[in-house]
């Protein structure tokens, strides 16, 4: 079975600092996983993805995710937080097939 | 060109009407998705099709009938709709065989509101 972890429902950070939103995964063999921002009134768009071939995955935005197996962790990281990444974060896993697992979401608000 | 676009994006009714969400994808996806986001921002799988066939039907009320006349639309139809039905309906696609399917590509979402 398969499930995803956002531990933080809200994380606020002041702009120009780092961001780090965490997600855990449990699954029964290697997943595909996925980072999804939404902005306010607006569908969800991909910002990385990870399958299975280098640990360290870069996306849109600045913005990285490193896979650690070892931790099932799949965290959501920047070095500077602009106004503009305002928005909800949802980790997503998936079995490369049918099954698509969406976390609970994380709220990321920048302060001025 | 909007990839997956939606229909109506605002959708205010009466308990007990019947209404419909259009969804068209132009991407040349075999798949297509419905999904369900209430006022918590939680996501809800509710039907998936792949080339108009309905793989994916979760626990979703019958009042809810999705259709997918083609494998570029996928339509939503809830008969008597009821207050707990509001929320933000939103419409996704993906290719079968992509590495990892959940690189999904969704509408903008339309927000229902049932009075």
């Amino acid at each position: 079975a398969q499930s995803v972890t956002q531990l933080d429902s809200h994380v606020s950070v002041s702009e120009g600092t780092p961001v780090l939103l965490r997600c855990n995964y449990s699954s029964s063999y290697s997943p595909s996983l996925f980072w999804y921002v939404q902005h306010p009134n607006k569908g969800l768009q991909l910002l990385l993805k990870y399958t299975s071939a280098a640990t360290l995955v870069k996306g849109i935005n600045g913005f990285e995710a490193e896979f650690k197996k070892s931790e099932t962790s799949f965290h959501l990281t920047k070095p500077s937080a602009h106004m503009s990444d305002a928005a909800e974060y949802f980790c997503v896993v998936s079995d490369g097939a049918s099954k698509i697992i969406f976390g609970s979401g994380t709220r990321l608000s920048i302060r001025p | 060109d909007t990839a997956v676009s939606q229909t109506p994006k605002y959708l205010v009714t009466q308990m007990g009407n019947d209404k419909s969400i259009k969804c068209e994808q132009n991407l040349g996806h075999d798949t297509m998705y419905w999904y369900k986001q209430d006022s918590k921002k939680f996501l809800k799988i509710m039907f998936s099709y792949n080339n108009k066939e309905l793989i994916i039907n979760e626990t979703v009320p019958n009042r809810f009938s999705p259709k997918s006349p083609d494998k570029a639309h996928l339509n939503l139809h809830i008969n008597s709709l009821e207050l707990g039905d509001s929320a933000v309906y939103f419409c996704a696609s993906s290719q079968t065989g992509l590495a990892g399917a959940g690189e999904l590509f969704f509408g903008e979402g339309s927000r229902l509101t049932v009075l």
